[in-house]
């Protein structure tokens, strides 16, 4: 499937690096969505877009920066990670027509490693 | 009270057994509902929506509930490859042009040979 696409797929960054983790959807959606999933821990959502303008940002520290130049690409840029930051990085988008599949759709995630 | 509340199993079953699982919702105005499937270091993806008619997709089966604020997913004949994780899904609505989702933590599910 290649409606949302994440590079790179894996990453392995020092803490005093900068990197940032892409995303494309090619479905035609209007919003786009960054979580985070830690090992054995429930989906966390982080930032959404609306065509790109942020809507939601959850409490998440600084050194995440997210952006979104267009509805069809999201970035985060990270810098500065701390260990506990390893995670695996999930980008979703979903579309804004009425319809019984409004839900979210996924890419397949940046697994991130913070050394 | 979480939002979306799941049993986080692990359900260990035989193949060929018939296995459900439940999730209870806090927020009565919530208006869609499905299940995703997510298999190991994977992402989750959309296995099926569920209608208050209850909706049926070869092996599975999902209901809704809205008076007990309830979903159930069926799956019967299990197969190995249903071995993962289960999450159940809750939308807001689409308030302020983005999907008001929240998932729940998910329950595993290991089919045995």
């Amino acid at each position: 499937e290649t409606g949302v696409t994440q590079t790179p797929r894996h990453l392995v960054m020092g803490m005093t690096n900068k990197k940032s983790l892409k995303c494309e959807q090619h479905l035609g959606h209007n919003a786009m969505y960054w979580y985070k999933q830690s090992a054995k821990k429930p989906l966390e959502l982080m930032f959404v877009y609306n065509f790109k303008e942020q809507t939601e940002n959850n409490s998440v520290p600084s050194r995440f920066s997210p952006e979104c130049p267009n509805s069809s690409h999201l970035f985060l840029h990270l810098h500065t990670l701390q260990p506990e930051d390893s995670a695996l990085y999930l980008c979703a988008s979903s579309p804004r027509r009425r319809g019984v599949e409004e839900t979210q759709y996924f890419g397949p995630g940046t697994r991130l490693l913070v050394l | 009270r979480k939002e979306v509340e799941q049993d986080p199993g692990p359900f260990n079953v035989p193949e060929g057994a018939t296995v459900a699982f439940n999730c209870t919702y806090s927020n009565s105005a919530s208006q869609s509902f499905f299940w995703y499937r997510q298999d190991c270091r994977k992402e989750p993806k959309l296995l099926m929506s569920v209608y208050s008619s209850g909706n049926e997709d070869g092996r599975f089966t999902a209901q809704l509930n809205r008076a007990s604020q309830y979903i159930s997913l069926l799956i019967r004949d299990s197969k190995l490859s249903d071995s993962a994780t289960y999450l159940c899904v809750v939308n807001l609505g689409a308030s302020g042009g983005y999907q008001k989702v929240t998932f729940g933590t998910g329950t595993k599910l290991q089919v045995i040979p």
